[in-house]
């Protein structure tokens, strides 16, 4: 069990580029979710997958975000004309059915 | 609706000494309550998770906390700190079960502890 990696656990951009975010849930997980922290707070729920298929998404999830989870593993999550608004990190979560999950080390953005 | 209010954004306390971690609850309907520890650099770990099972939850490294209905509380304990406990914790409420599953979070408490 190598756990929940996240990849790059850095990125800086500038504001109006995108950007793309890659997590490795542990292999054998069915469901994966995205949450988003900023300093200070405790995170915020942003989209879950079941396999491939994204059942839930938060009103957070702007139409500037879309997240993806081809064949039911790796999943992406995208960030499109980025502001500084997004700055934040980005932590993906991994389970087996409703069993505990596991969290990444996350991806810190800061968009200058 | 749901939400979380932890008090304190930062706790000190000495090696030994007791700790409390207070965590009030909103919700309409029966809550799952889950305490997550985060250390720097680090991804959440779940520490406990109350699923009305029991009030009173054991967790790992020796924290519990105790689920209150009438205070809507579920305050995290450690009757000793160590050194090691030095870390952000946070308080979270579910309508479901899952650990992870749309996780409405406090805002955190940064316990300090002191040699």
């Amino acid at each position: 069990d190598t756990g929940v990696s996240q990849d790059p656990r850095h990125k800086i951009t500038k504001r109006g580029q995108n950007v793309t975010f890659r997590c490795d849930p542990i292999s054998e997980h069915n469901r994966l979710y995205w949450y988003r922290q900023t300093l200070g707070q405790g995170p915020e729920f942003l989209t879950y997958f079941q396999n491939e298929a994204q059942l839930e998404k938060s009103r957070l999830l702007s139409d500037r975000f879309s997240a993806e989870r081809p064949k039911g593993s790796f999943s992406t999550l995208e960030i499109q004309r980025t502001e500084q608004g997004d700055s934040a990190m980005y932590l993906c979560a991994s389970s087996l059915d409703s069993g505990t999950g596991n969290f990444g080390p996350g991806t810190r953005l800061t968009v200058t | 609706a749901q939400s979380v209010t932890q008090l304190g954004s930062h706790v000190s306390v000495s090696e030994g000494a007791l700790v409390l971690l207070r965590c009030n609850y909103s919700s309409s309907v029966p809550p799952y309550l889950f305490w997550y520890v985060q250390y720097p650099n680090q991804g959440l770990q779940l520490l406990l998770k109350y699923t009305s099972a029991a009030t009173l939850v054991k967790g790992i490294n020796g924290f519990e906390a105790e689920f209150k209905k009438s205070e809507t509380s579920f305050h995290l304990t450690k009757p000793s700190a160590h050194m090691s406990d030095a870390a952000e914790y946070f308080c979270a409420v579910s309508d479901r079960e899952d650990s992870s599953y749309k996780l409405i979070f406090g805002s955190g408490t940064r316990l300090l502890v002191r040699p």
